[in-house]
């Protein structure tokens, strides 16, 4: 069984450019999370989805980020108009439901440098 | 405001000993805590969950108590090994959200 993947494993944009981050979750897993994680700082929520659903978006910026989880495929975090800001890991976790009493299974992350 | 502490950023032991890590919450009613480990260019990786009715967890070398009375979790690494280096991170969900709330972590080295 695969775990959580996340494609690409490292990304360079340049401030203004669009950034695509995937993930495909663990079979079987049908709910997603994404994190931040800026350097020297620890992970920060962004967003939660289920298929065709987002359920909490509170950790999300509210301009430039979206992310959506379609029927088919991987889940995908948009970041439009980067900044160098935005340059951090990003990592993926799925879990099989939306309990707060399961643990999370986290990918590789993504670590985008915005130049 | 909601705080959730792990009170060093970096902890020394000498290997066979044992490695003791805090977790401190503010303003936090947590359901569950857990605790992953973190090694470095690489996700974190699930090690334990003890809900909030619980005082210890136990898994080989690992253990976990969870005072809500002192809204203190402490993890501890028996028997440590060099292998064991790494960031731990503690993290919470509250009653009817899903989402983790992180500590920063704490970087465990154990020198041979």
């Amino acid at each position: 069984n695969a775990g959580v993947m996340q494609n690409p494993r490292h990304l360079v944009r340049r401030r203004g450019q669009e950034a695509r981050l995937r993930c495909s979750p663990m079979k079987g897993h049908s709910h997603v999370y994404w994190y931040r994680q800026l350097p020297e700082e620890g992970l920060k929520f962004m967003v939660y989805l289920q298929k065709e659903n987002i359920i909490d978006e509170s950790g999300m910026p509210k301009e430039r980020f979206s992310a959506e989880f379609p029927k088919e495929g991987p889940s995908i975090l948009r970041i439009q108009q980067v900044v160098r800001g935005d340059s951090a890991a990003y990592f993926c976790a799925s879990s099989p439901s939306g309990s707060s009493r399961n643990e999370q299974f986290f990918g590789p992350g993504t670590r985008l440098t915005v130049l | 405001s909601q705080k959730i502490e792990q009170n060093s950023e970096a902890l020394n032991i000498q290997e066979g000993k044992t490695a003791t890590l805090t977790c401190n919450y503010t303003n936090y009613s947590p359901a569950y805590l857990q605790w992953y480990r973190q090694d470095p260019g690489r996700g974190p990786v699930f090690l334990l969950l003890i809900r909030e009715n619980e005082k210890e967890k136990r898994k080989e070398r690992l253990k976990v108590t969870f005072d809500t009375t002192l809204k203190q979790s402490l993890f501890h690494i028996t028997a440590s090994q060099p292998a064991d280096s790494a960031t731990y991170l503690c993290a919470l969900t509250q009653g009817g959200s899903e989402k983790l709330v992180f500590g920063k972590g704490t970087k465990l080295t154990v020198n041979p």
